[in-house]
Formats: C-alpha cells, sequence, structure tokens
C-alpha cells in the first residue's frame, strides 16, 4: 500500500515559469515531509522539507506547502531552470517511526527552453 | 569529504548467483539506510541501522536478503541466491541529524 504517493509520473514546463508539482500521503501520523531531487546515475539529494506545524517554507526559488486536512503537499519552483530538470520525490516519516522515510514514486521534471 | 560511497556502481549477474552490495557512509552519521528503487515502487526503505545496530528490517522482500553492519564505516547488502526481479537501483544512505538523508550513487543491479 503506497503511503506516500506522486500521481504525476511526469512534468514538461517552459524556463522561467512556475513548475508545481504534487504529493499526497494517506498516513495521518506523518509529521514531517522532505522533497529530494535526483539527477541521472546519482542518488537523491535533500532539496526542502517542512513541519506538521507550518504549512510553507521557503527557500529560494522552492517553496513547499502543506495542507493538512488534505493530506496534500506541492512543491513550486519559481522560475524554472534547465538545470532543475530531474526526478523529484516526496518523502514523509511519522515522529517516533526514528529515521524512516517513506517515499513517493517520484515525478520526472523537464524543463525546456 | 567524501560522501555516502557504494561498490560495486554496477553488477550484472546470473540468476541463483550470490551478490554483496557494499555501503561506506559518511563519518559520524549514526544511521544507515539500504533503499531499493524501481519504476513501479519508487523508492523502498528495506533496512536502516542505528549505531551498527538494525532497528527496522520490515522492508527486506525475503529472507533471500541479508544485511550487517559490523562497524560504523562499513555495510553489506547480500542476495542470495538472486533473482531476475531483484534487478533495481540499491541505494545506501546515511544521516545524522533527524530525517535528512544523505545518499550515495548507488548500485545498478542486473540479475539475468
Amino acid at each position: 500500500d503506497q503511503q506516500v504517493k506522486q500521481n504525476s509520473p511526469s512534468l514538461s514546463v517552459q524556463e522561467g515559469r512556475i513548475s508545481i508539482l504534487n504529493c499526497d500521503y494517506t498516513n495521518s501520523m506523518f509529521d514531517y515531509f522532505l522533497w529530494y531531487k535526483k539527477y541521472p546515475a546519482e542518488g537523491p539529494t535533500f532539496l526542502i522539507s517542512i513541519s506538521s506545524i507550518k504549512d510553507k517554507n521557503e527557500d529560494g526559488r522552492f517553496t513547499v506547502f502543506l495542507n493538512k486536512s488534505a493530506k496534500h503537499l506541492s512543491l513550486h519552483i519559481v522560475p524554472s531552470q534547465p538545470g532543475d530538470s530531474a526526478v523529484y520525490f516526496c518523502a514523509a516519516s511519522a515522529t517516533g517511526g526514528g529515521n524512516k522515510l517513506t517515499f513517493g514514486t517520484g515525478t520526472q521534471l523537464k524543463v525546456e527552453l | 569529504d567524501a560522501g555516502v560511497i557504494q561498490s560495486p556502481r554496477h553488477e550484472v549477474t546470473e540468476m541463483g548467483q550470490e551478490v554483496t552490495l557494499r555501503c561506506k557512509p559518511i563519518s559520524g552519521h549514526d544511521y544507515l539506510f539500504w533503499y531499493r528503487q524501481t519504476m513501479m515502487r519508487g523508492l523502498e526503505l528495506l533496512i536502516y541501522f542505528n549505531n551498527n545496530v538494525p532497528i527496522d528490517d520490515s522492508g527486506m522482500p525475503e529472507d533471500r536478503f541479508s544485511a550487517k553492519m559490523p562497524n560504523a564505516s562499513f555495510s553489506t547488502l547480500k542476495i542470495q541466491p538472486s533473482e531476475p526481479r531483484d534487478s533495481a537501483v540499491y541505494f545506501c544512505a546515511s544521516s545524522l541529524t533527524l530525517y535528512e538523508q544523505y545518499f550515495g550513487p548507488g548500485t545498478r543491479l542486473t540479475v539475468t
């Protein structure tokens, strides 16, 4: 049973526009959420995170929004750049679950010139 | 500083053979994780260690899979015997702070 879902396997946007990647979760115990970015032939790298006590966290061009009632989070990238083309994984963790992360299946973002 | 180191980067083996994947975590990190990535299931946690002790191995698919961490700087994931459905990319990750994990480059395993 997939507790973290990324329903869009791919997304294509034009350079300079906004990229919005979505993630849904089913486990109400999740209270910390992260986004990882992965380039081909490399391991995922941490991008940004958000605690359930917040509904928004911003870091430069990257903003994560959390809607707890809908069990939904999204990653906004603005403006999008060609170097942002990668697979983005959403991950979630529950307090008391150690450092165990549950990942989604990923969304392939392609930023076109 | 070197990141998480995994070897080999690629492994091709025949069904029934034993496969051993290796990982060196970042020095000082207390947690070590083994993940498997497939198209269908994304990144799945197989097992993780805290201070060299296995904490949660509920993600290990079958008894054919085993993992060890004999010391703070080395871990192995072994598959014996291997099967074609084990073909995937296997990642090792380590962490010090809560939640933020640092991944190695992965081992691409192909079982024919």
